[in-house]
């Protein structure tokens, strides 16, 4: 079993629906929670970061992380054509090596 | 102003050649990161670096390897390029352990 288990989609959807991306996996040393968004041929960068259970939201995003259930989401309200991107969950342990590991990414299309 | 930026953008070369990939922080971080990302999207942690020490991801051939000139620097040498090597090449950059911020990516192909 991968440490990150993410579906790579492709996900379509119509412009104003709500989106909802998932991740799990196996470590449970796992605390830091993020998500990235990754345009075409641009580098990933960070949408939302989230530490042990809860949620947060920014904006139209909200991050839920369930740590008993080792489950991570990423849902996006009222969707719009420029949110298209990938989507990779990234979490790492306490220690102080800080690697990342990574989902494999969900590839998103909001269409008009 | 770019935080994170990689020279070349694109490199085509041919197998059995020897190249480096450059990455400049202007963020003030003390930690560098080089990542790969493969045809399916899959981003791997390659190598972390701080001014303190190198962590090599134990799957990396040691054809490759990072060199970090000062604290803004941490290129990324290979050596006797496979075919297996084309991929998207990925610098980032933080502070200690806290959020990555990353380059704009370097894709290689190998002929």
């Amino acid at each position: 079993q991968k440490e990150v288990e993410q579906d790579p989609g492709p996900l379509s959807v119509p412009e104003g629906a709500i989106v909802s991306l998932n991740c799990t996996y196996s470590n449970s040393a796992f605390q830091y929670f993020m998500w990235y968004r990754q345009y075409s041929r641009k580098g990933p960068e960070l949408l939302m970061y989230t530490y042990s259970s809860g949620n947060k939201e920014d904006g139209r995003f909200t991050a839920q992380v369930d740590k008993s259930s080792k489950y991570i989401s990423l849902f996006i309200r009222d969707s719009q054509p420029s949110d298209s991107a990938t989507y990779l969950c990234a979490m790492r342990d306490g220690g102080s090596q800080g690697n990342l590991i990574f989902g494999k990414g969900t590839k998103l299309s909001v269409k008009p | 102003d770019t935080a994170v930026s990689q020279t070349p953008k694109y490199l085509v070369t041919q197998m059995g050649n020897d190249k480096s990939i450059k990455c400049e922080q202007n963020l003030g971080h003390d930690t560098m990161y080089w990542y790969k990302q493969d045809s399916k999207k899959f981003l791997k942690i390659m190598f972390s670096y701080n001014n303190k020490e190198l962590i090599i991801n134990e799957t990396v051939p040691n054809r490759f390897s990072p060199k970090s000139p000062d604290k803004a620097h941490l290129n990324l040498h290979i050596n006797s390029l496979e075919l297996g090597d084309s991929a998207v090449y990925f610098c980032a950059s933080s502070h200690s352990i806290d959020t990555q911020y990353f380059g704009p990516g370097t894709r290689l192909t190998v002929l």
